[in-house]
């Protein structure tokens, strides 16, 4: 069964670029069936989709982060990324990566266990 | 921006029925998911395309749609369902993912 992980630094200064990476095991990431996302939630509130990528190098951003995120893929190594520029501490979250399908839906499963990011100096 | 409306909190006891409501203009063009989150885990699916339930969910999870509304019904509740429920639908062109504030179950 397909499984994600997220990885990358736990702590980011004002002002400077978070970058994480979701690596995907048990399945191919370029299966062509599915888009792969990022979404976060803040302590204590609720889930805030980011954006997501096909395989194809396709993506959708949320339009109030769009202008600060960038996601890409590396079928390669069969990760996917997030690039989140300028951040602030409201940009502090557990961030989460998964997969939905690429027709007949938008749900998430799986989902990575999810990363803790915070944002200060 | 598209939002999706959930109260913030539902209190039942146990084996009680509770009901969790979430509303968006779109739900009748978009299907509706739903997502449950125990503390410091990941969220897990409970319900897609409405009132689907995957493999593994306890059949006492149920959902529905009438119109802007969809409803997650979870029938005689148990103490291990106190948890955050989620919705989760799309904007009317399906390329804008959007989750709803989020439900506090309680079981009482």
């Amino acid at each position: 069964q397909v499984q994600l992980q997220e990885s990358g630094p736990g702590l980011v200064k004002p002002s400077q670029t978070l970058s994480l990476t979701c690596t995907v095991s048990g399945g191919s990431i370029s299966s062509g069936s599915y888009y792969w996302s990022w979404i976060r939630q803040p302590a204590g509130k609720g889930l805030e989709w980011i954006g997501r990528i096909y395989t194809s190098g396709s993506t959708n951003y949320n339009p109030s982060l769009k202008s600060r995120v960038t996601i890409s893929v590396d079928t390669s190594k069969n990760q996917f990324s997030l690039k989140l520029s300028s951040v602030t501490a409201a940009d502090t979250a557990v961030y989460y990566c998964a997969r939905s399908p690429r027709a007949m839906g938008n749900w998430f499963d799986p989902w990575g266990q999810g990363t803790l990011v915070t944002v200060s100096s | 921006s598209y939002e999706l409306t959930q109260p913030p909190s539902v209190s039942v006891s146990p084996g009680q029925t509770a009901r969790i409501t979430c509303s968006g203009d779109a739900l009748p063009k978009q299907y509706a998911y739903w997502y449950q989150q125990k503390p410091g885990q990941a969220p897990v699916l409970v319900i897609y395309k409405d009132s689907e339930r995957p493999s593994g969910i306890p059949e006492r999870f149920s959902g529905s749609s009438s119109g802007t509304t969809v409803t997650l019904t979870i029938s005689g509740v148990q103490a291990e369902d106190e948890a955050d429920y989620y919705c989760q639908s799309a904007d009317s062109s399906g390329t804008f993912v959007v989750f709803g504030g989020g439900t506090k179950l309680t079981v009482l």
